[in-house]
């Protein structure tokens, strides 16, 4: 089966600073990988995705996220982090046999401090 | 807005009792999933839709059910209500994995 691990319940950083919220995988194949972001009382909002090509992907709001097979990692990224972004991240992967369903990570809460 | 549309965005109601939600995709998606996410379990795979055709189920209930349209819109049924059901319940369109998947603004379910 298809499965995505982040490793981080939470990851506090200053505004300004870089952030890495982390996440590994486990897929029989290649695999299709997606971020997306949750705010309070929201749904979850696409940033990224990861299907072919190039392993630096970039994606919204100025986020991006780094393919690297060897490592079996997706981890997201941002140069300068904004409190603004302050929310649940969660990693997926897509399972080509389970109907192309996704399977989540458990989240990550990203806490911006000013 | 995403383009997926999710009714109604609250929802309380009592134990023993039988709710419906209901996700309408975004245009040209054929594809709907549903998904739970409560505070102990994360984000929940249930049921999987395509053009009206049952694709794939996770961990659904059995008192949970749902159905997709001609229309294309989808209904999940929940009966049978238990505090445990409490939940917010998401679905998300998609044409095709490559294209990703959109996710509505989801249904709070409160069951009291």
């Amino acid at each position: 089966a298809q499965s995505v691990a982040q490793p981080e319940d939470q990851v506090n950083v200053a505004e300004g600073n870089p952030l890495t919220v982390k996440c590994t995988y486990s897929v029989s194949g290649n695999p299709y990988l997606f971020w997306y972001v949750q705010y309070p009382n929201r749904g979850l909002q696409f940033l990224l995705k990861y299907i072919t090509g190039d392993n630096l992907v970039k994606g919204s709001y100025g986020f991006e996220a780094e393919f690297n097979k060897s490592q079996t990692s997706f981890h997201l990224k941002k140069p300068s982090a904004l409190v603004s972004d302050s929310a649940l991240y969660f990693c997926a992967v897509r399972d080509k046999n389970a109907g192309n369903m996704l399977t989540f990570g458990g989240g990550t809460r990203l806490m911006v401090k000013p | 807005d995403s383009g997926v549309t999710q009714t109604p965005k609250h929802l309380i109601t009592a134990t023993g009792q039988r709710v419906t939600l209901r996700c309408s995709p975004r245009s040209g998606d054929l594809s709907v999933y549903w998904y739970q996410q409560s505070l102990d379990q994360g984000l929940q795979f249930l049921i999987h839709y395509y053009n009206g055709e049952e694709r794939a189920k996770g961990n659904i209930l059995e008192r949970f059910s749902a159905q997709q349209f001609p229309d294309l819109h989808s209904e999940l049924n929940l009966s049978s209500l238990e505090l445990g059901d409490s939940a917010l319940y998401f679905c998300a369109s998609s044409q095709g994995a490559a294209y990703g998947y959109t996710f509505g603004s989801g249904t709070r379910l409160t069951v009291v």
